[in-house]
């Protein structure tokens, strides 16, 4: 099972700055959380990871609480091509697998 | 960019045929892996590879096979496929050893069993 909860849809309008939470709050030392994105028909697309400090990248940004408890994605401004479902994973697994849970729905309206 | 080529975007077999599914990567990658995707049900892993020649069976694996003669390339094999075989199928390479670094997807292959 998935070690993360996320709402299940947002909104956001172009242009505004996309906020996605996550809870992975039996999040253990060495695991990363990470962000991929899985537009319709598509293979999940990597943004970003990271383990406890704050990441950024040319796509997205990731705040982790200091507890480790949380995360939330970060797009600053989005447009409609971030229309898609966003997945939070937490893995630190020694096989490497991706655990992927339903993910949020993120759509950006005009 | 790290590039995961799947060999068809869309494919249609019968019940019964032996499919082959490739799925090359240009990255140099130690780990490979074959999740399907299926409504409700999200990614399962069915198989994964971390050195030519090895495998491992991910959660799923009743009713395929894997093969990875080369570094850069991992085949999923439906020994006889079933129309519950139909789905998206998604490969992923990434690197060995290191729990940090993340996986990379290729665009997935559609198959539908008639």
């Amino acid at each position: 099972d998935a070690k993360t909860t996320q709402p299940p849809s947002m909104d956001c309008a172009e242009g505004r700055a996309a906020n996605l939470p996550c809870n992975h709050s039996t999040i253990s030392g060495n695991e990363y959380v990470y962000w991929y994105r899985q537009i319709h028909s598509q293979g999940p697309q990597y943004i970003i990871h990271g383990l406890k400090n704050n990441e950024t990248n040319e796509m997205a940004s990731l705040i982790i609480t200091e507890d480790r408890k949380s995360s939330t994605l970060i797009l600053p401004h989005a447009t409609l091509r971030d229309t898609a479902v966003y997945y939070c994973i937490v893995s630190g697994t020694s096989q490497g697998n991706l655990i992927f849970g339903k993910g949020t729905k993120l759509s950006v309206k005009p | 960019d790290v590039k995961v080529t799947q060999s068809s975007r869309y494919l249609v077999k019968r019940t019964g045929e032996k499919v082959f599914l490739e799925c090359v990567q240009d990255m140099d990658h130690e780990n490979m892996f074959w999740y399907r995707q299926d409504p409700g049900l999200g990614l399962r892993l069915i198989y994964f590879s971390y050195d030519v020649k090895m495998k491992e069976k991910g959660d799923i694996p009743e009713g395929y096979s894997v093969s990875r003669e080369k570094k850069e390339r991992f085949s999923l094999i439906l020994e006889s496929a079933s129309t519950n075989q139909t789905s998206m199928y998604l490969c992923a390479s990434g690197p060995g050893g290191r729990l940090n670094q993340p996986q990379h997807f290729g665009d997935g292959t559609r198959l539908s069993i008639l």
